[in-house]
């Protein structure tokens, strides 16, 4: 079956260092995948979309990288401020039928100042 | 600039009891739709979708039904609601790939 994985234990990390979370899929072909950020009570908001013929895309602080051999997706903040703890979502988008598009359950990430 | 409206924000509702939850989009034309179920700490689950007025795609089987009378409007009904169907429940549009969110409808089913 088709199975998005993020790591469902929250990740403490100082603030200034880089936080590193990871997405991994199994049975799927995704067009594309996307990272969004979620605080609590609110809906996700979009931060990065990144192709499955794309190795990297960055933004500002914000790093992704998309394995489609490893079937794996790595997030990265650098420089990273208390102002960035939230939950992370990735989320993938079918090939063949790009409307639909599946979340992963996410990471919590606590900046520790 | 495009701007999603859902609403109501807070709904508390008895076991049985129906359910009409709004979101409409502006500033776009012909966008997708979707709802989303949040449980508490859980991801989201896609329950519908919508690629055009009267388009819509289920997900889940359940006592839940999706509607889409124009073109930037979508609306999430059920005639009897159970206590499973509490949650967080979001609308978002997308055109071309991310998806925008709405702000979001807490349900509580009592």
């Amino acid at each position: 079956s088709q199975k998005i994985e993020q790591n469902s234990e929250a990740l403490n990390i100082q603030e200034g260092k880089t936080a590193t979370l990871t997405c991994n899929y199994t049975n799927y072909s995704p067009a594309y995948l996307q990272w969004y950020r979620q605080d609590p009570g609110r809906g996700p908001v979009f931060l990065l979309l990144i192709r499955e013929n794309e190795k990297e895309k960055r933004k500002e602080r914000l790093k992704v990288t998309f394995d489609t051999t490893l079937k794996q997706s790595l997030f990265h903040i650098t420089a990273s401020q208390p102002a960035d703890s939230a939950t992370y979502l990735c989320a993938l988008a079918h090939s063949g039928g790009y409307q639909k598009v599946t979340f992963g359950t996410g990471t919590k990430l606590q900046v520790i100042p | 600039s495009q701007t999603i409206h859902q609403w109501p924000a807070t709904l508390v509702q008895p076991v049985g009891s129906p359910l009409s939850l709004e979101c409409t989009v502006e500033g776009t034309s012909n966008p997708n739709l979707y709802w989303y179920r949040q449980a508490a700490g859980r991801g989201l689950q896609l329950l519908f979708y919508s690629v055009g007025i009267g388009q819509i795609s289920s997900e889940v089987p359940q006592n839940l039904s999706a509607s889409r009378p124009q073109d930037r409007q979508f609306i999430l009904s059920s005639k009897k609601l159970l206590l499973s169907d509490s949650g967080f429940y979001l609308c978002a549009w997308s055109v071309v790939g991310e998806q925008y969110f709405g702000p979001g409808t807490r349900l509580t089913v009592t």
